[in-house]
């Protein structure tokens, strides 16, 4: 059974940029959760998606959005990009949210 | 808030010494408490769930233990393979399947 893929690896973008990243969960899981990973802060809860319907959302701006599509892959999307915003992006999905399987992850850097 | 504390922030052991790494938290209404294992600029990887107090799990050298404030996770007879970062994580009924991390312990095993 495939794992959950993340697109792309790798992302070097400037200050100002936008940037969309792209997670395809385990096939047949409808819950999508992001998160970003930071030395400094860790791994911290960007939002979940169930059904194309955002279900929560944790404390970023409103610069951090997402969606997800009828075949449970998801997006999110950064814009105006800030040096901060250098981190990990991490997808994860599950059955119905309990376990949660992570992706590999989308490396972002901000130039 | 919800907190998660994991200790020690790093260990080093020798092949066949083995150790507990420590999860405490405070969560209102524990929905789930979870234990992953991260390699370097790989997504962490499912280790195991537990949901109530005197739970416990085993998976090959590993065996995660629950109680009302915090969680351990044994590690016997490691090998230099099970050198990662262990991450543990809570779930509260009141954020649904937010994931709340604690920073991590990084574990190095010589042979």
């Amino acid at each position: 059974k495939a794992g959950v893929t993340q697109t792309p690896r790798y992302l070097i973008k400037t200050r100002g940029q936008q940037v969309t990243l792209s997670c395809s969960p385990i096939s047949g899981h409808r819950s999508v959760s992001w998160y970003q990973q930071t030395p400094g802060q860790g791994l911290q809860f960007l939002f979940e998606y169930f059904s194309e319907t955002q279900r929560n959302k944790g404390n970023f701006p409103g610069r951090f959005s997402g969606r997800q599509f009828s075949n449970s892959r998801s997006e999110m999307n950064v814009s105006t990009l800030e040096l901060g915003d250098s981190a990990l992006y991490l997808c994860a999905s599950s059955l119905g949210g309990m376990e949660q399987f992570f992706g590999p992850g989308t490396r972002l850097t901000v130039l | 808030e919800d907190q998660v504390t994991q200790s020690p922030e790093a260990l080093r052991l020798q092949e066949g010494e083995s150790s507990s790494l420590n999860c405490s938290y405070t969560v209102s209404g524990l929905r789930g408490l979870f234990w992953y294992r991260q390699d370097p600029g790989k997504g962490p990887e499912f280790l195991f769930t537990l949901y109530s107090a005197g739970e416990e799990k085993e998976k090959e050298r590993l065996k995660a233990t629950l109680t009302k404030k915090e969680s351990f996770l044994h590690i016997t007879a490691p090998k230099p393979e099970d050198s990662a970062t262990y991450l543990c994580a809570v779930q509260a009924r009141e954020y649904g399947n937010k994931l709340v991390f604690g920073a991590g312990t990084i574990l190095r095993v010589k042979s």
